[in-house]
């Protein structure tokens, strides 16, 4: 099985432009989440989504939107990209929301300038 | 607020063995992770300890104190292919995961 998948794997975005990160899973977990990696900063948690339909807000969610419309798919929505929101974003799941492993899709390298 | 602390580098000789601590202050706790992230790729889950005491799975082994917020990582018999960073992480009240920085690990032949 492929697992989780990310796409794009990298992208250089202007400033102000807006860009969706796509993310997909076939494992049928419920729980899906998504976090950005920045040098000597632990992974920080964006948004996340205990079960289709519904969404919350993690440690870093400004300027950054989710949804979650079927079990499969969590886009990962940038509405007007700036710097500082240049990042490694992974894309994780889990059987449940609660205290099970999670699961890493390999990455999406956004650069904003 | 919470905290995860845990060294930023280690180095190792092939075939040695090395202990990475974990110490954490966090709001509740639902178990300690522990994964292996190689430069430029996803992390990737080792092991999971909720309870006190040693988990061995193979040639890494994990322990966790909860009394004292400490937690280890021994990686026995290390391989070059080891090299890589180690990242400790806390599932807290509201079952979310607080990170470390990672410890990046590097074995010399």
């Amino acid at each position: 099985t492929a697992g989780i998948t990310q796409a794009p794997t990298s992208q250089i975005l202007a400033a102000g432009r807006s860009m969706t990160l796509r993310c997909t899973q076939d494992m049928r977990h419920n729980a899906m989440y998504w976090y950005r990696q920045d040098l000597g900063l632990g992974l920080r948690l964006i948004h996340y989504s205990n079960t289709a339909g519904t969404t919350g807000k993690g440690e870093v969610p400004d300027g950054y939107s989710v949804s979650r419309a079927n079990t499969d798919d969590f886009p990962l929505t940038l509405a007007s990209a700036v710097p500082s929101q240049t990042s490694v974003y992974f894309c994780a799941s889990s059987d449940s929301g609660l205290a099970d492993t999670q699961y890493f899709g390999p990455g999406t390298r956004l650069t904003v300038l | 607020g919470q905290n995860i602390d845990q060294p930023t580098e280690m180095t190792a000789t092939e075939g040695a063995i090395v202990q990475i601590n974990c110490t954490y202050q966090t709001s509740g706790f639902n178990g300690l992770f522990w994964y292996q992230q190689h430069a430029g790729e996803a992390p990737t889950f080792l092991s999971y300890n909720v309870l006190d005491g040693l988990e061995e799975k193979g040639r890494f082994s994990s322990f966790l104190s909860r009394s004292k917020g400490y937690s280890y990582l021994l990686l026995k018999e290390l391989q070059m292919k080891d090299s890589a960073s180690y990242l400790c992480a806390v599932m807290d009240s509201n079952y979310q995961l607080i990170w470390g920085a990672g410890t990046k690990l590097i074995i010399k032949p």
